[in-house]
């Protein structure tokens, strides 16, 4: 399984782009990168996902490097309310279910 | 669309005292369903995953069984609780069917044993 390694936590300034890293060298190549997001004493909510490809939706930006060995999350004009726990994740597949194994994640505060 | 119902919210417990949370899901079919903890301040860890009615895989040994008598029912059971078994509990769902479905999880119930 390939394993994510992420800071710990970071600061970003209200209304300034939060960039949140993601290590993950030993990744397959058919292992997708999810990103995922846990505000206090909520369940986890789902970000955005890909594969080689960057990826942009209303919540972020995901930005994978060409060999695939590490990726950035963008929040471009972060909030408040994006203070949150942030989890890389390398998605596991099995033959019997699909699994999320969650790391530490990045504990981001976004200060005004 | 898709909803899934945790409850309850909040739950205290004695210790040695059973616990029955339960999880369902609305709008799909076949789903894979999940049991997941977090310690305060710590990460989520899997404990359970199930691939349909009656198949249960446990990710680490305790305390704690899980049963899926329906197609989107999910519950989490303890015999006897201990007081490391207080957490956050988080059900979650995704589809079986493709290579990049995101899971959708619940609001949690968070569990003090005392």
């Amino acid at each position: 399984d390939a394993k994510t390694t992420q800071p710990t936590s970071m600061d970003c300034a209200e209304g300034r782009a939060a960039n949140l890293p993601c290590n993950h060298s030993t990744i397959s190549g058919n292992e997708y990168v999810y990103w995922y997001r846990q505000i206090h004493s909520q369940g986890p909510q789902y970000i955005i996902h890909g594969l080689k490809n960057n990826e942009t939706n209303e919540m972020a930006s995901l930005i994978i490097t060409e060999d695939r060995k590490s990726s950035t999350l963008i929040l471009p004009h972060a909030t408040l309310r994006d203070t949150a726990v942030y989890y890389c994740i390398v998605r596991v597949r099995n033959n019997a279910g699909n699994m999320l194994t969650f790391g530490g994640g990045t504990r981001l505060m976004v200060k005004p | 669309s898709q909803t899934i119902h945790q409850w309850p919210a909040t739950l205290v417990q004695p210790v040695g005292s059973p616990l029955s949370l339960e999880c369902t899901v609305e709008g799909t079919s076949n789903p894979n369903l999940y049991w997941y903890r977090q310690a305060a301040g710590r990460g989520l860890q899997l404990l359970f995953y199930s691939v349909g009615i009656g198949q249960i895989s446990s990710e680490v040994p305790q305390n704690l069984s899980a049963s899926r008598p329906q197609d989107r029912q999910f519950i989490l059971s303890s015999k006897k609780l201990l007081l490391s078994d207080s957490g956050f509990y988080l059900c979650a769902w995704n589809l079986q069917t493709g290579a990049s479905t995101e899971a959708f999880f619940g609001q949690g119930t968070r569990l003090t044993v005392v």
